[in-house]
């Protein structure tokens, strides 16, 4: 079975600093890994994927991502936050076959100017 | 939210009630999800579809119907069997092997 964990419910950075989501997996193949960002009352967007190639993934609003196949894990990066990047953030994982997306449980960022 | 939209944005409940949520895409997708979100516990897995006239359950189907009649649209239905149904609603679509895209959500209230 597939499972994800974000080990931190919340994470507070100051606008400026670097910021760094983490998540870790599991599956039974290769995993397909994805980063959404949801603010209040509102649908989940689409910030980045692994699929395969380059372990550093790069998504929208300058975020990227480090797939690490030896630790199992996909954190979240962006080298410089801003008071508008504060929201909730979940991580995603599937094997190679077509099935839905299991889902952490999400961490809430928040960043103080 | 990208070619998905989903009707009502908010929805009342009264206790024994059936409610419908509506949950339509233009993006040509065959795979279409709904998922629960409750505070604290992330997205949970309710029913998927990834082909006309054929779904199956998620996670915690109990007390929800669907049915996948046309391509485009994906209707929920909460049932009065659904003891706690008090929460937002998203739907998902999605072509083969690649990321899906979020409608903007229900939000269900039972009064």
């Amino acid at each position: 079975a597939q499972s994800v964990a974000q080990p931190e419910d919340q994470v507070n950075v100051a606008e400026g600093n670097p910021l760094t989501v983490k998540c870790t997996y599991s599956v039974s193949g290769n995993p397909y890994l994805f980063w959404y960002v949801q603010y209040p009352n509102r649908g989940l967007q689409f910030l980045l994927k692994y699929i395969t190639g380059d372990n550093l993934v790069k998504g929208s609003y300058g975020f990227e991502a480090e797939f690490n196949k030896s630790q199992t894990s996909f954190h979240l990066k962006k080298p410089s936050a801003l008071v508008s990047d504060s929201a909730l953030y979940f991580c995603a994982v599937r094997d190679e076959v077509d099935t839905p997306l299991v889902f952490g449980k999400g961490t809430r960022l928040s960043v103080i100017a | 939210d990208g070619g998905i939209t989903q009707s009502p944005k908010y929805l009342f409940r009264k206790e024994g009630q059936n409610v419908t949520l509506s949950c339509e895409q233009n993006l040509n997708h065959d795979a279409m999800y709904w998922y629960r979100q409750d505070p604290g516990q992330g997205l949970r897995l309710i029913y998927y579809s990834q082909i006309v006239n054929d779904f199956q359950k998620g996670d915690i189907a109990e007390g929800y119907s669907v049915s996948r009649e046309k391509k485009e649209s994906f209707p929920l239905t909460v049932t009065s069997a659904q003891k706690n149904p008090t929460a937002f609603y998203l739907c998902a679509s999605s072509s083969v092997y690649n990321e899906q895209f979020f409608g903007p959500g229900t939000r269900l209230t039972v009064l």
